[in-house]
């Protein structure tokens, strides 16, 4: 069974540019994650779904960052314009059901602004 | 707020070492708590987990008890091996409508043949 996928692995570009990062949950899973990781704020959650649905975007950012889940098999998250401060490794999580239950990451997508 | 507290790092060890990490939690209730694993160039792996009070998660020869008393949640392994180096953290979910997580820092655990 294939696990969170995430693309681009990697993706380096240019202060003001836009960055698109997606993700694809494991299949069946109602509730999405997209974490940002950076050695000095640690792993933050930046946004979650439950089918589909943005439940907490608090840890957004700002008005820069947004995130959409169009279906239950993809989510992005975009970052326009994208500044230096942004460059970080970012992760997505899907599960299964709410209380207790396991959160499987992605391999993350590193993100370099220029 | 919710919130999770590991030691500080970096910690190295030589090979066959005891390991311990400690983690301590702030949460209203009884929330599940959780161990995850993050290998170099790696997303995060879930190591172990319990969801109730004196609980014992156990994965790997890696273990953690639920103390609900001093709120704790350390992990331990008995003889560590190279291939653990990774980086460590410690996590809770609360019931109800809020379904994240929330995490530690992280630790960096080195181990040295």
């Amino acid at each position: 069974d294939a696990g969170v996928i995430q693309s681009p692995r990697h993706e380096v570009t240019e202060m003001g540019q836009e960055v698109t990062l997606r993700c694809k949950p494991i299949s069946g899973h109602d509730y999405l994650f997209w974490y940002r990781q950076t050695m000095m704020r640690g792993l933050e959650l930046l946004i979650y779904f439950n089918n589909n649905v943005p439940i907490d975007d608090s840890g957004m950012p700002e008005d820069r960052f947004s995130a959409k889940m169009p279906n239950a098999s993809f989510s992005t998250l975009k970052i326009q314009p994208s500044e230096p401060r942004d460059s970080a490794v970012y992760f997505c999580a899907s599960k299964a059901g709410r209380f207790g239950n396991t959160q499987y990451f992605g391999p993350g997508t590193r993100l370099t602004v220029l | 707020g919710d919130s999770v507290t590991q030691m500080e790092g970096p910690v190295t060890l030589s090979e066959e070492a005891f390991l311990t990490i400690n983690c301590t939690y702030t949460a209203t209730g009884y929330p599940s708590l959780f161990w995850y694993v993050q290998y170099p160039g790696e997303g995060l792996q879930l190591l172990l987990k319990a969801t109730k009070a004196d609980d014992k998660g156990s994965n790997k020869g890696f273990e953690a008890t639920y103390r609900k008393e001093t709120t704790s949640f350390h992990l331990e392994k008995g003889s560590v091996q190279v291939s653990d180096s990774a980086v460590y953290f410690c996590a809770l979910s609360r019931s109800g409508a809020n379904s994240k997580l929330t995490f530690g820092k992280g630790i960096t655990l080195s181990v040295r043949p």
